[in-house]
This record gives structure tokens, C-alpha cells and sequence, in this order.
């Protein structure tokens, strides 16, 4: 069965250095996510893409956020200058259509830490 | 804004105990309902959805949720449950004019079976 992927599974960096999340969506989906999860918090919305742009994104993602498709099979998350309260599960999903309707499937997650 | 409600944080259950998980939602307009799983280690699968018809849908191993729509609840129940069911269960919205599908996410039910 199709799997999204994510990598790496953990990444440590320290307060003010870049990171760059990689996802791997299935194959046929058109439609890209990304959410974050603080420790004890809930699964939050930060961005969705779609047709090579962003289709919609939260309060969250500001200007230190940016995303990419760059080679039609990876979806990238950058966090340009990370911050200690960036420190999350990153999960990717990814949808085959747009609407409501279908069902998105996540990634194992990467944890980020910030120090 | 769209907002879901996990009542229950932390659950404790022996084996065989039936369950019930209750979500309640705040959204004035059409909703999609779903109740994700996330076993230890692994990525988030969806255990069942609502779209429309039948309030009371069925999904994989065994669970149900009933909508009613009256009470914006969808709550997730199981009338006997196993060790493997331990997991943390997330109850998920999304509106029903999104073009987007992004999911809003309670805050997480962690349910622990003791064999």
C-alpha cells in the first residue's frame, strides 16, 4: 500500500540555523500538507499546496515558513530561522483530490528539536 | 473558527471494556468527520469518516462513531476493547465548502488497555 514519507525522523538544530523537512506523497495525489504538533498539544494546520502553489495557510505559518515542490515528487518545509517554540512533530499529508471529501494519509512525522 | 473538543485526555480501560471517546465540534456550517489512530510509533490512519447519510458510520477494527448533528458530537465508541487499542485517537473537522480539506484536530485521547 502507498506511503507518505517523511524524513529525517528526528532532526536536533540549534536556534537560528535553517531546516528543510522532506516529504515524499503518494505518488497520484494532488493535493500536499504539512501539520505541527507541540508536546501536549493538538495537530495543528500549517499549510496546504496545491498546483504548485499554497492553497491556503494558518496564522502559524509566517514568514520564516516557506514550502516547495522542487522535483514533483518531494514537498519540502523550510523553517528559515528556527525558533526554541518550533520544536514539533512535523507531519506531511497528502490528498488524491481536492474538497473535503477524501481522506488525507500522514507520515510517520519528524520530530524537531531546537536548542 | 472551527474548533474540536476531546473530552477525555487519558483513558484507562481493562481488556473487554467497552468504550466511548466523545468529540464535540463548534462550526455553523456543514462539517466531514473523522477519528484518526496513532498506535506507538506509527503515523496517523484513519479509522472512520463521516460525510452524510447514515449518522452512524462504521470503520476498521471494530469502531463506530455516531454524529448528531443536534449536539455537534461525533463521538467514537468500541464495545470491547483490546491491548492493541492502545493508541491516541484524534477526532478531526473539516468544513464542507473547504477547497482545501484542511483538517482541525481535537487535542488527542490517549487510551491505555491494561490486559
Amino acid at each position: 500500500e502507498p506511503e507518505v514519507t517523511q524524513t529525517p525522523s528526528h532532526q536536533v538544530t540549534q536556534m537560528g540555523q535553517e531546516v528543510i523537512l522532506r516529504c515524499v506523497p503518494i505518488s497520484n495525489h494532488l493535493y500536499f500538507y504539512w501539520y505541527r504538533q507541540i508536546l501536549g498539544q493538538k495537530v495543528e494546520f500549517l499549510v496546504s499546496f496545491y498546483n504548485n502553489e499554497i492553497s491556503e495557510k494558518s496564522e502559524i505559518f509566517d514568514d520564516q515558513f516557506s514550502v516547495e515542490r522542487p522535483d514533483g515528487s518531494n514537498f519540502t518545509l523550510k523553517i528559515r530561522s528556527t525558533k526554541l517554540e518550533d520544536s514539533a512533530m512535523y507531519f506531511c499529508a497528502s490528498r488524491i483530490t481536492g474538497g473535503s471529501y477524501n481522506e488525507q494519509f500522514f507520515g510517520p512525522g519528524t520530530r524537531l528539536t531546537v536548542l | 473558527a472551527q474548533s474540536v473538543s476531546q473530552h477525555n485526555h487519558h483513558v484507562i480501560l481493562s481488556e473487554a471494556a467497552s468504550l466511548e471517546l466523545g468529540c464535540n465540534y463548534s462550526y455553523g456550517g456543514t462539517v466531514n468527520l473523522f477519528w484518526y489512530v496513532q498506535y506507538p510509533g506509527q503515523h496517523l490512519q484513519l479509522l472512520l469518516k463521516y460525510f452524510s447519510g447514515d449518522p452512524l458510520v462504521k470503520g476498521i477494527k471494530g469502531f463506530e462513531a455516531e454524529f448528531i448533528k443536534s449536539k455537534f458530537s461525533f463521538n467514537l465508541r468500541k464495545p470491547s476493547v483490546q491491548w492493541s487499542d492502545t493508541a491516541e485517537y484524534f477526532c478531526a473537522v473539516s468544513a464542507f465548502s473547504s477547497n482545501t480539506g484542511k483538517l482541525i484536530f481535537g487535542q488527542g485521547t490517549t487510551l491505555q488497555v491494561k490486559p
